[in-house]
């Protein structure tokens, strides 16, 4: 069956980075994607990779996929307070629905 | 361009009531989804329309719950009667599906409700 692991709680200082893990069960999915919610809002798409991919950066953010192991990962340079929220790895098992993991809820302190 | 939209933002019901929430989709996407997210948990599925055609309704709990899509653009998603379980946040999204392609996932901000 599917499912998408993470750990459900990470605390950095403003300015560290901030690296979220994510464990997958599907190998058929094309994409992995990062998601963040808000308080009281719906999820946005952060960034996603290509599953043929090992690594993508953009700007703060750089994803590796370790496909063997199933294993992502979001790293967030230079954290700010602004990027305090909850973070959803995604998968599409054969393009088909998303299948989201628990959510990281990322706190950043002063 | 508007994003999904949704409503209402908030429902408070008491227990064996019915509830409605109405979703409007950003303009042209074929595909539609409603989501149940519980406090604390990731998005779960309830139900996929690709058009006006439920895809995959297989985690609706179809004793209680019940969607459309008219004319395969907005969508209404509905609970009758309404349990203390269902209390959470039904979130739908959008995207531009093209074969196997999913298109990017964009999400409205949500219905949440509370059964007292």
């Amino acid at each position: 069956g599917e499912d998408v692991e993470q750990s459900l709680f990470l605390s950095v200082r403003e300015g560290d980075s901030s690296v979220i893990n994510c464990t997958y069960t599907d190998s058929s999915s094309t994409y992995l994607y990062w998601y963040k919610q808000e308080p009281g809002a719906g999820l946005q798409l952060l960034t996603y990779i290509f599953s043929n991919m090992d690594m993508k950066q953009d700007q703060r953010l750089t994803v590796l996929l370790n496909k063997k192991d199933k294993h992502l990962s979001l790293r967030i340079a230079d954290t700010q307070t602004g990027d305090s929220a909850i973070y959803f790895c995604a998968e599409s098992p054969y393009g088909q629905n998303f299948v989201f993991g628990p959510g990281t809820r990322l706190s950043v302190l002063p | 361009e508007a994003g999904v939209v949704q409503s209402p933002r908030y429902k408070i019901i008491e227990k064996k009531q019915p509830v409605a929430f109405w979703c409007n989709p950003i303009s042209g996407h074929n595909t539609l989804y409603w989501y149940l997210q519980n406090l604390g948990q990731g998005p779960e599925l309830l139900i996929r329309y690709e058009n006006e055609e439920a895809v995959d309704d297989s985690q609706l709990p179809k004793d209680r719950f019940s969607a459309e899509r008219l004319k395969g653009v907005d969508s209404t998603l509905k609970i009758q009667p309404a349990e203390l379980g269902d209390s959470a946040v039904y979130l739908c999204a959008s995207s531009f599906r093209t074969g196997q392609n999913t298109g990017e996932l964009f999400f409205g901000e949500g219905s949440r409700l509370t059964v007292l």
